[in-house]
Formats: C-alpha cells, structure tokens, sequence
C-alpha cells in the first residue's frame, strides 16, 4: 500500500529554467507536507514545507504548492542552479509518521 | 550546533551476521528516528523513539532488527542474523518536538551503508 508516489525518477532542466517535481498521495490524513533534498553520502535535509490548510508557500526560489482535491504537492524551483542537482523527496507527516517519496533525481544543465 | 552523528559510515557482512549501527542525536532533541533506506527508494521509518520510550515500531523486523535508545539520548540499532535484503543506508535523524506545528522537519544523519553479501 503505497501512500506516497514520486512518478518520475529522474528529471533534467537546463540551469536558469523553471524545475517542477511532482508528488501524489492517497491518506487524506495527512497534515503536513515537505519537501527534503539528498546530495550524495549524506543524509537528506529539510527543504521547504506547507500546512494542509494553505495551498502554496514560498521561500526564496522554491514554491511548494498543494492541491488537496487532486491530493497532488509539488515543488518549483526558479530559477535552477546547478547546486540544485540532488535527489528530492516529497514526505507526509499525519498520525505522529513521516511518510517519504521514492524520489526524483534533478539534473541542472549548464 | 552539532549534527546527527552516525557510525559507522560504511560496513560490510557476510549473510547471518550481525551488525550495530550507533547515533548520537542533536542535543535536546526528544524524538529519535531509525530510517531505512534501499537503493531507488524513500527512506523507510523503522523505529521511532521519544525520549527513551518507543512511538512506533510497527515496520521494524522484530525477528532479526532491535533498537534501544538508553538515557534518552543514544541510540544503537542492531542486525543479528542479517539477510541479504538488508542492504541499505541505515539513517537516525532527530527533531525537537514531538506535537505541534512542523512536526514532520527532521534533522538527518549521514547514514550507514550496509552492504550484507
């Protein structure tokens, strides 16, 4: 029972250009969603998150937006640099549990 | 500030050994987190810990997997006998609270990489 679903492993954006990672989930339960980056033998780290009661939040060049009737997050990243190539997941928190995506790797192009 | 220190950060087992991951938190940070994470998939909870008592264990293989968190600071996750499956990166992470707003921001290790052949 897959909760949480990254459809796209990998995805690649030309740097100066607008990243879109995607995530959909199932659990209306769920009250609180993340995004978090991982770089290569390091642990992932938090990145941007949004409550169930708000539909975007933004910092800086990242936007996450929710869409609760399609049950559908996602993370936009404007402009891409290429410190931005890592691998992201999307994560669910409800019920007290962090729930991850299997994750989507970003490639920035120069 | 300090982060989540792990160690060690790789090891290598032949199939029915045993192994011990150990994790040394962010100090003042009350809940604990054991994550597995296998190769082209999201990290896996394991285990979750508040202060030294258990939240939730629901995923952890109690046959072959234990974890304890003595004096509610360290933790050490041990593998005895491991199978092959359990290759993967093995990672604590640490928040402050436990309830309440940002509950979900988890603050992550390195990580143990297992490699069991």
């Amino acid at each position: 029972d897959q909760q949480v679903k990254q459809n796209s492993p990998s995805l690649s954006v030309q740097e100066g250009r607008i990243s879109i990672l995607n995530c959909d989930y199932t659990n209306s339960m769920f009250d609180y969603f993340l995004w978090y980056k991982k770089y290569p033998a390091e642990g992932p780290t938090f990145l941007i998150s949004i409550s169930s009661i708000k539909d975007k939040n933004e910092d800086g060049r990242f936007t996450v937006f929710l869409n609760k009737s399609a049950k559908h997050l996602s993370l936009h990243i404007v402009p891409s640099q290429p410190g931005d190539s890592a691998v992201y997941f999307c994560a669910f928190q409800g019920a007290q549990k962090l729930v991850f995506g299997q994750g989507t790797r970003l490639t920035i192009n120069p | 500030e300090a982060g989540v220190a792990q160690s060690p950060r790789y090891k290598i087992i032949e199939k029915r050994q045993s192994v011990a991951f150990w994790c040394n938190p962010i100090s003042g940070h009350a809940t604990l987190y054991w994550y597995q994470q296998i190769l082209g998939q999201g990290p896996k909870l394991l285990i979750q810990f508040q202060n030294n008592g258990v939240v939730d264990d629901s995923q952890l293989p109690k046959d072959r997997f234990s974890a304890e968190r003595l004096k509610g600071v360290d933790s050490t996750l041990k593998i005895q006998p491991a199978k092959l499956e359990d290759s993967a990166v093995y990672l604590c992470a640490s928040s402050l609270r436990h309830r309440g707003p940002n509950t979900g921001e988890l603050f992550f290790g390195e990580g143990s990489r297992l490699t069991v052949l």
